[in-house]
């Protein structure tokens, strides 16, 4: 199956403070990335939808200043939580999908995100 | 706007035994995709078996196979011979098709008793 990186697999942030997430695809061209959110013994739930070189969408509550992302090259796509809070406090998982078909699909490590 | 039901939140299973997850969803199309995603503590997703719609045969992987009703909207996972490592929370996914986003389930967490 495809490489999918992404990193930090946890990271640990003051109130107020951004953090960057990576997603990257190590051997394939990821045309769209999909970013997903899980709370604590919940399950996935779509944050946002991005294509290389779009903007992305965002589903319904979730706030696109400020859940940042880019896609700026068909093999790494960035989420910027910016200004955490507490609430923020997440598992977030990215899932490219790249342009060669197939009902194949993969998802990066995810993300581990506390915020105090 | 396309839904996914799992009403066992947890279930448990004897080591060696065999354990059926069920999974309702909702949909309009007539061809998608349906998913059995295994997490782990690890939180990383791991595919244990897929079915195609279109296909009327039930898919099976090794220990796991599905039961799958298309006109009841029906995609229960059946896992034979039990182990320790099956542990872990069941995700039933749907998916449109190849370029769309997946719908999970709520989930089914699995304990195997030794």
């Amino acid at each position: 199956g495809a490489v999918v990186s992404q990193h930090p697999s946890w990271v640990i942030c003051k109130s107020g403070t951004s953090v960057k997430i990576e997603c990257r695809s190590l051997d394939f061209q990821a045309t769209t990335m999909f970013w997903y959110r899980q709370f604590p013994k919940q399950s996935l739930m779509l944050m946002a939808t991005s294509n290389e070189g779009s903007k992305a969408t965002y589903e319904q509550g979730v706030e696109k200043d400020k859940f940042l992302i880019n896609h700026a090259s068909l093999t790494l796509s960035t989420l910027t939580v910016t200004s955490a809070h507490p609430e923020d406090s997440s598992f977030y998982i990215c899932s490219p999908v790249g342009s060669a078909g197939g009902t194949e699909a993969f998802f990066g490590q995810g993300t581990r995100l506390t915020v105090v | 706007a396309q839904t996914v039901t799992q009403s066992q939140p947890e279930m448990s299973v004897q080591e060696a035994e065999t354990v059926t997850l069920s999974c309702t969803y909702d949909t309009s199309e007539s061809d998608y995709y349906l998913f059995w995603y295994k997490q782990p503590p690890s939180r990383q997703m791991i595919l244990v078996i897929r079915q195609e719609a279109y296909k009327q045969q039930n898919a099976t992987e090794n220990r796991f196979s599905v039961n799958f009703q298309k006109a009841a909207k029906s995609f229960s996972l059946k896992i034979s011979d039990s182990q320790l490592g099956d542990a872990a929370t069941y995700f039933c996914a749907y998916r449109a098709n190849y370029g769309q986003n997946f719908v999970f389930g709520p989930g089914t967490r699995l304990s195997v008793l030794p």
